[in-house]
């Protein structure tokens, strides 16, 4: 069974710019979550999908959003680039969200210049 | 109200030595505690997890210890190895509610010496 994918694995952009990373959960997951990560902040809950639905969201500025395909696939896009959006974004796939095990993508690691 | 409290920030464990990592977590309303593995250039992997309703779990080398009226959990990894060297997260969750929310700690460093 193929894992979780995400592309593009890494990505450079400027400030004010917007982004769209991809994910593609493992086959049969429903749920997608939506995770940044950097140094200082750690690994932080962005949002999660589940049968094309934004089931939760954490606390990030509107700029962070997704959405999720009848397929399962995601997206998530960041608007307005800001310097300090330089992170790992990963993505996490689960059978539906609740007590199952979270099986995280390689991530996309985006730099913001 | 939703933190997850992890220490050490950094360990350094001689071969065949024991790890130990320390959570501690607020809401009581987190039944789903997760350790994630994670390499560089990787993605977090499961590791172990355990449910408020045992007070330990083993699995291998690894063994997760819950104290619920602590509100405390911890990992420990016997025989360290090289090959364990890497991030280790503890996490929480409200599991019951089908969110796909995962509360992580900051994480830890963990060099095993061979």
């Amino acid at each position: 069974k193929a894992g979780v994918t995400q592309t593009p694995r890494y990505l450079i952009k400027t400030r004010g710019q917007q982004v769209t990373l991809s994910c593609s959960p493992i086959s049969g997951h429903r749920s997608v979550s939506w995770y940044q990560q950097t140094p200082g902040q750690g690994l932080q809950f962005l949002f999660e999908y589940f049968s094309e639905t934004q089931r939760n969201k954490g606390n990030f500025p509107g700029r962070f959003s997704g959405r999720q395909f009848s397929n399962s696939r995601s997206e998530m896009n960041v608007s307005t680039l800001e310097l300090g959006d330089s992170a790992l974004y990963l993505c996490a796939s689960s059978l539906d969200g609740g007590e199952g095990e979270q099986f995280f993508g390689p991530g996309t690691r985006l730099t913001v210049l | 109200q939703q933190q997850v409290k992890q220490s050490p920030q950094s360990l350094i464990v001689q071969k065949g030595g024991i790890s130990i990592i320390n959570c501690a977590y607020e809401n009581t309303a987190f039944d789903y505690f997760p350790w994630y593995q994670q390499f560089p250039g990787k993605g977090p992997a499961l590791l172990i997890a355990i449910r408020p309703d045992v007070s330990e779990k083993k699995e291998g080398r690894f063994t997760i210890s819950f104290n619920k009226s602590a509100k405390q959990f911890s990992l420990h990894i016997m025989d360290s190895q090289p090959g364990d060297s890497a991030t280790y997260f503890c996490a929480a969750s409200r599991g019951s509610s089908n969110t796909g929310k995962l509360i992580f700690g900051q994480g830890t460093t963990l060099q095993v010496k061979p």
